[in-house]
């Protein structure tokens, strides 16, 4: 069935420090993909989304690109802050399942300034 | 803007009480969906509706039951409180009319601690 995996946190890193979070899917047909940031004592917001192989989505400084080839949609951002400290999802949606997002496990970053 | 609102925010219940969370969106959306997040397992999916009048059980529903009398509305209501349901729990709703490219928008959360 679809899936999401993601790389296991917690991620910790300097201020100014490169970021990646690998986001790999299984799924049947042509999912939209998404990147929920949750910060701590809150709901999760969407961060970034990209519907198409190809499509780049972006916000904050951060991006993901849909590859179709890799079957991935990693997130990264160039220099990180420490108010980037929270836990970051990624998600999959298609037309069947009623729609459902299919949700990854999470990946907690702590920027240290 | 309000967007998704829950109540209460926090709670704690002693085994074999019970209680219903409720969740209220603005938006006019269709869908509607109770989560619970737990430490190292992501979101699990309760219930859900995909419009006023209906219900599924979504991954983990044993507990749990839902209504959705008006659209704005999702009660998530707990039977007999266990332990096993001390979560957090968040409400989400979403546009689907418009495919499969909406994104969902999550409330605050409920802090539920069982005893």
């Amino acid at each position: 069935g679809n899936s999401v995996t993601q790389m296991e946190g917690p991620v910790t890193l300097s201020e100014e420090a490169f970021l990646t979070i690998n986001c790999t899917y299984t799924a049947t047909g042509y999912p939209s993909l998404f990147w929920y940031v949750q910060y701590p004592g809150e709901g999760l917001q969407l961060l970034l989304k990209a519907t198409k192989a190809d499509d780049k989505g972006s916000n904050k400084g951060f991006e993901a690109t849909y590859r179709k080839e890799t079957t991935s949609f990693h997130l990264e951002k160039g220099s990180v802050q420490v108010s980037d400290s929270a836990v970051y999802f990624c998600a999959l949606k298609w037309a069947g399942n009623n729609r459902k997002l299919i949700w990854g496990l999470g990946t907690s970053l702590a920027v240290n300034p | 803007n309000a967007g998704v609102t829950q109540t209460p925010k926090f709670r704690v219940l002693k085994t074999g009480q019970s209680m219903t969370l409720l969740c209220a969106q603005d938006m006019n959306h269709e869908y509607m969906y109770w989560y619970r997040q737990d430490p190292g397992m992501g979101l699990r999916l309760i219930h859900y509706s995909v419009g006023e009048g209906t219900t599924a059980k979504g991954e983990v529903p044993d507990g749990y039951n839902v209504s959705r009398l008006k659209k704005q509305n999702f009660l998530l209501g707990l039977e007999s409180a266990a332990p096993s349901q001390t979560s957090v729990y968040f409400c989400a709703s979403s546009w689907e009319t418009g495919g499969r490219n909406t994104e969902a928008f999550f409330g605050q959360g409920t802090r539920l601690t069982v005893v």
